[in-house]
């Protein structure tokens, strides 16, 4: 089944951009993922599907400035214009037939 | 408004059972596999059991199985996890969630805690 590695942590200032990684294992570079942000205190929301080819779609509500890329067996996400609201834990998850897997999560700090 | 209304997290001794209740409105649920993740005290969001649309296949992490039990009720809406053998390192906030990409939901979350 995949693994799923990302950072433990990140951090960025006010109003620059971030860019998160999530891998996937070897053998799995077709593999769809999902980010999902999460507040503290509160459940994870989606954010958005990235594909391997780079396409991602993006859940309802969720802002202009979250956007997906890929490189090989990376997965991106990438928030601009960073407000303090984006201060959150970010999960990327995976899926295959019989099994769901998730990353380990990377905090995000906004400075 | 869509929604997962989660029941049932309390207190419970080890060894002991619980039954984890889901209510779903404002979508199809008897078209969508349905999923329970849970999340431990300062940690992160852990897979633990899927079952299809119609409940004729179910799936569990290795860390469960055996003891846990995924199923639904499609007349009524509503998503279950019956949990027996219950040990410490089950404690942890558990989520149900429709994991389908734009159209994933979670619920709100309910607290399990396993102690004596």
């Amino acid at each position: 089944q995949p693994v799923l590695t990302q950072s433990s942590s990140a951090s960025a200032s006010l109003g620059s951009s971030v860019k998160l990684s999530c891998t996937l294992s070897s053998g799995h570079i077709t593999y769809i993922i999902a980010w999902h942000q999460q507040q503290s205190g509160k459940a994870p929301r989606f954010l958005m599907k990235v594909e391997r080819s780079g396409s991602y779609s993006k859940g309802s509500g969720v802002p202009d400035r979250f956007s997906g890329s890929s490189s090989g067996t990376d997965r991106y996400l990438t928030i601009s214009n960073l407000q303090s609201e984006d201060e959150a834990d970010y999960y990327c998850e995976t899926w295959d037939s019989d099994n769901r897997v998730f990353g380990g999560g990377t905090k995000l700090t906004v400075l | 408004e869509v929604q997962l209304l989660q029941s049932g997290g309390t207190l419970v001794q080890p060894g002991g059972s619980l039954r984890l209740s889901c209510a779903a409105s404002g979508f199809t649920f008897n078209i969508y596999s349905m999923t329970w993740v849970r999340q431990g005290p300062g940690k992160g969001l852990e897979w633990v059991s899927s079952i299809t649309d119609t409940g004729a296949h179910t799936y569990y992490a290795d860390s469960v199985k055996g003891r846990f039990t995924i199923f639904r009720d499609n007349s009524e809406n509503t998503l279950y996890l019956q949990m027996n053998s219950l040990r410490a390192d089950d404690t942890a906030l558990y989520y149900c969630a429709k994991l389908e990409g734009a159209s994933t939901v979670w619920g709100q979350g309910t607290l399990v805690s396993v102690s004596s």
